[in-house]
């Protein structure tokens, strides 16, 4: 069962702690996203990835990290240096950055408690 | 960079209505428009797409409709139904340094009444 999994469905984090968000595929994609999604609102990029060990910012990098030490796998983290982190997060990956499509996976919502 | 504006914010039909969303952008290298489907609490999915090539699209009761002039896209659901119902994101990709980058528009939240 091919596909992009994320976990976990719901999180939640107390001020001042780091929390790292999972993505994984097995569709064979170069190229990963993070995207933050905020309620009503568009999608907005974080960190994407052409290629295991490479990454590169997107418009909102500021207070989070990312690694890709394998292809599969991209996980985010959240820092306490991120101002507003309560959001739904969204994970996507494609063949390659580039007109590729680019498939989801089912999201983390995290609550900053 | 890229911007694109997504128009209406909600949109409420009758079921079997037909129901339009409409999509600008601002880079005219753009060459990549999908649509997206996202459900209440789930990722977002792809339900069609278009490339700079081609004028219009149609996948059954979907279809979508690019004008490179103008730089608008729409996208057009006919015989709409209940489980229509949902937030749709158009998007636009453009090259940048690293490769095209999908840009998102705000979101069309569609209400099927029965």
């Amino acid at each position: 069962d091919g596909g992009i999994t994320q976990s976990p469905k719901y999180l939640f984090r107390k001020e001042g702690q780091n929390v790292t968000l999972s993505c994984e595929q097995n569709l064979n994609h170069d190229a990963m996203y993070w995207y933050r999604q905020d309620p009503g609102q568009g999608l907005r990029l974080i960190y994407y990835s052409q290629i295991v060990n490479d990454f590169q910012k997107g418009d909102i990098a500021e207070g989070y990290s990312v690694s890709r030490e394998k292809k599969e796998s991209f996980p985010l983290t959240v820092t306490s240096a991120q101002k507003n982190p309560t959001a739904f997060y969204l994970c996507a990956s494609s063949f390659r950055v580039s007109t590729d499509t680019q498939y989801f996976g089912p999201g983390t919502r995290l609550t900053v408690l | 960079g890229e911007n694109v504006e997504q128009h209406p914010s909600t949109l409420s039909v009758q079921e079997g209505d037909s129901a339009v969303i409409k999509c600008t952008y601002s880079d005219s290298a753009s060459n990549y428009f999908p649509w997206y489907k996202q459900e209440l609490g789930k990722g977002p999915q792809l339900i069609i797409d278009i490339r700079s090539n081609v004028g219009e699209k149609k996948d059954q009761r979907i279809a979508v409709t690019l004008n490179k002039t103008a730089k608008h896209f729409s996208l057009h659901i006919t015989e709409t139904q209940p489980e229509d119902s949902a937030v749709y994101f158009c998007a636009a990709s453009a090259p940048n340094n690293a490769g095209n980058m999908l840009t998102f528009g705000g979101g069309t939240r569609l209400m099927v009444k029965p």
